[in-house]
């Protein structure tokens, strides 16, 4: 069966520093990967998705991820947090045989130090 | 990207009672899937619902209990049955456009529950 693995639950950077959210899946075949920002008291925001192609994308907020299929990893980068950043951040798997549903990482809660 | 609304967005409801929550799309979608997020936790997918067909529930959540409609490509409710404290949590709505962006899903900005 597919999973996802966000192994930090939580993670706290100073505001201006680097950023990377990690993301292992477990699945047969490349699948669809996507990350995804809750912000407090928000829903959830599509930050940037991949689907084929290049391995390194761009998404919206100055974040970009990195498919490496060698690791079965999706981790999520940014190279300066700012406060407004701090957030729960999801990764997510849409594979073929999962009848086109998502599957779903724990999540990591991303805190911001001034 | 399609625009998504819920109502309503927090209610306080009395055990044994029931909420519906409305989720409406600014465009007309095939999938759109209701999720429920507990305190601290990830999403947990309830149903799925096509227009035109039952809902597909997920194992664990029963229609008794989590009624769907979806009687047009824009409009779908949920039910909340017999309210418990466990009840208590963000309900999600989100819709995909199965064409080129298959998985790709947009979300509304959730209903806020709280049951005591």
């Amino acid at each position: 069966a597919q999973s996802v693995t966000q192994p930090d639950i939580h993670i706290t950077v100073s505001e201006g520093a680097s950023l990377e959210l990690r993301c292992n899946y477990s699945y047969g075949a490349t699948p669809y990967l996507f990350w995804y920002v809750q912000s407090p008291g928000q829903g959830l925001q599509l930050l940037l998705k991949y689907f084929s192609g290049d391995t390194l994308v761009q998404g919206i907020k100055g974040f970009e991820a990195e498919f490496k299929r060698s690791q079965s990893s999706f981790n999520l980068r940014k190279p300066s947090v700012h406060w407004s950043d701090a957030a729960e951040y999801f990764c997510a798997v849409g594979a073929m045989d999962s009848n086109y549903q998502l599957i779903w990482g724990a999540g990591t809660k991303l805190i911001i130090k001034p | 990207s399609a625009v998504i609304s819920q109502k309503p967005s927090r209610d306080i409801c009395q055990r044994g009672t029931s909420l519906t929550i409305q989720c409406q799309v600014d465009s007309q979608v095939t999938m759109m899937f209701w999720y429920r997020q507990q305190p601290g936790q990830s999403l947990t997918l309830i149903a799925t619902a096509n227009q035109g067909s039952e809902a597909t529930y997920e194992s664990g959540f029963v229609i008794d209990k989590f009624p769907i409609s979806r009687p047009n490509l824009t409009f779908s409710t949920l039910t909340v049955s017999n309210l418990s404290p466990e009840d208590s949590s963000i309900y999600l709505c989100s819709v995909e456009d199965r064409g080129y962006r298959a998985y790709e899903q947009y979300f509304g900005p959730g209903t806020r529950l709280t049951v005591t």
